[in-house]
């Protein structure tokens, strides 16, 4: 089955740096990728999803990128403000199964 | 309704007892999911439903699991005889299609 790792586990930045999450695949025949984010004592919200027929999409701030030849994907999140702070999770699947597979998660704090 | 609607919010209960965690899906969404978020983890598939169907539910991790859906809306987890490393948060999601999972706030369940 589908594997996900996430790194970097934590990661701490100044308000207005940029925050990059990075995230590996290993089934190839994934093909669709989306980020949450969960706040403290919420259920994750879908922030931004990609799927493999394209290589960015970007959301105001926020922007995807995928590699399918390398099988990793990335978060990058510009301008970060201490709202941002969170536990955000990617995740893949592809469309002919249903459920999706997670990574660990990475809790970003943005310091004012 | 607006959202995914799970409850108990909280559920403390002592070793050896069975335990009921509801999940109202959002009208409409014919796919509803279970997963566990247990602290500091990732989130852990459990089971999925398609309609009152579930075709996958490999990720019940024993027999102490169990999950119904019906009339293809609530959906209810059913753990007997917990034990404490059961203690996790108990996620429900749902969606229209495979992608776009709308998850609840989550049941955090405490095993004393």
């Amino acid at each position: 089955g589908e594997n996900v790792e996430q790194h970097p586990s934590t990661l701490s930045v100044q308000e207005g740096d940029s925050a990059v999450i990075k995230c590996t695949y290993s089934d190839s025949a994934s093909n669709y990728f989306p980020w949450y984010k969960q706040e403290l004592g919420k259920g994750p919200q879908l922030i931004i999803d990609i799927r493999s027929n394209v290589g960015e999409k970007k959301d105001q701030r926020i922007a995807v990128t995928l590699n399918k030849t390398a099988k990793h994907f990335s978060l990058h999140i510009t301008e970060t403000q201490p709202e941002d702070s969170a536990v955000y999770f990617c995740a893949a699947t592809y469309s002919g199964y249903s459920t999706l597979t997670f990574g660990k998660g990475t809790m970003l704090l943005v310091s004012p | 309704g607006a959202g995914v609607s799970q409850s108990p919010s909280n559920k403390v209960t002592e070793k050896g007892k069975d335990v009921e965690l509801r999940c109202d899906p959002i009208s409409g969404h014919t796919a509803l999911y279970w997963y566990r978020q247990s602290l500091g983890q990732g989130l852990e598939f459990l089971i999925y439903f398609q309609g009152n169907s579930a075709p996958d539910k490999s990720g019940l991790p024993s027999d102490r699991f169990s999950a119904e859906r019906t009339g293809g809306s609530v959906s209810t987890l059913t753990i007997q005889r917990t034990q404490q490393e059961d203690s996790a948060v108990y996620l429900c999601a749902s969606s229209l299609d495979r992608s776009g999972y709308t998850f609840g706030s989550g049941t955090r369940l405490t095993v004393v």
